[in-house]
């Protein structure tokens, strides 16, 4: 099936610091990938949508110039939380959407193992 | 606008026990996608089963069976005889399908928590 990874799976960082997550899709290419933040016993946030070669496109309420997103190649995004405070703290997931036509169209998006941060 | 709903917050079982987790929702898209993902405490969302609105076919994947019902806009999701390893946070899901412009961004329900107990 397909796999994607995400690096680090956990982070303790301090205040003011940046911190980049990295999201790969392993065994497929992917054209675009999803950024999400999870609140305890929460569902999913959609943060933004990253497409490869473009500018990522932010959910309403989403800073762009705190969340910075960059989707170089057709395997690896990377959501990088500048100048990170404590309200920062979060889970925050992946997904590779992996679509192809082979044998009628598959759209499916996997997700990583998702990153715990925390801010002190 | 798209909209899921998993009205079961948390639903607490007896290993071996059948045990059905409900999503209802809404959309204007004549063409859509439903997902169920499974989420165990380790945090990863798992893929189970991705529906296409055009195939009311219902499914069935060993202990886990889903049932597509376009009239009453649910897609519920049943396993059967089960285990521990069933614990977990169940999401449910709905995305536009392609070439729709939606992109495929899923609209998540709130999630089922299920606890299987011995």
């Amino acid at each position: 099936g397909a796999v994607v990874s995400q690096h680090p799976s956990r982070v303790i960082c301090k205040s003011g610091t940046s911190v980049k997550i990295e999201c790969r899709s392993l065994d497929f290419q992917a054209t675009t990938m999803f950024w999400y933040r999870q609140f305890p016993k929460q569902s999913l946030m959609l943060m933004a949508t990253s497409n490869e070669g473009s500018k990522a496109t932010y959910e309403q309420g989403v800073e762009k110039d705190k969340f910075l997103i960059n989707h170089a190649s057709l395997t690896l995004s990377t959501l990088t939380v500048t100048s990170a405070h404590p309200e920062d703290s979060s889970f925050y997931i992946c997904s590779a959407r992996d679509w192809r036509e082979a044998g009628g169209i598959q759209d499916t998006q996997y997700f990583g193992p998702g990153t715990r941060l925390t801010v002190l | 606008a798209q909209k899921v709903t998993q009205a079961q917050t948390e639903i607490s079982v007896v290993e071996k026990e059948d045990v059905t987790l409900d999503c209802v929702y809404e959309t204007r898209d004549t063409t859509y996608y439903l997902f169920w993902y499974k989420q165990p405490p380790s945090g990863e969302l798992v893929f189970l089963i991705r529906r296409n609105s055009f195939d009311e076919q219902n499914e069935i994947s060993g202990r886990y069976s889903w049932n597509f019902q376009k009239s009453t806009s649910s897609f519920n999701f049943t396993i059967t005889a089960s285990q521990v390893v069933d614990s977990a946070v169940y999401f449910c899901a709905l995305s536009e399908a392609p070439f729709t412009g939606g992109g495929n961004k899923l609209t998540f329900g709130t999630g089922t928590q299920l606890k299987v107990e011995l």
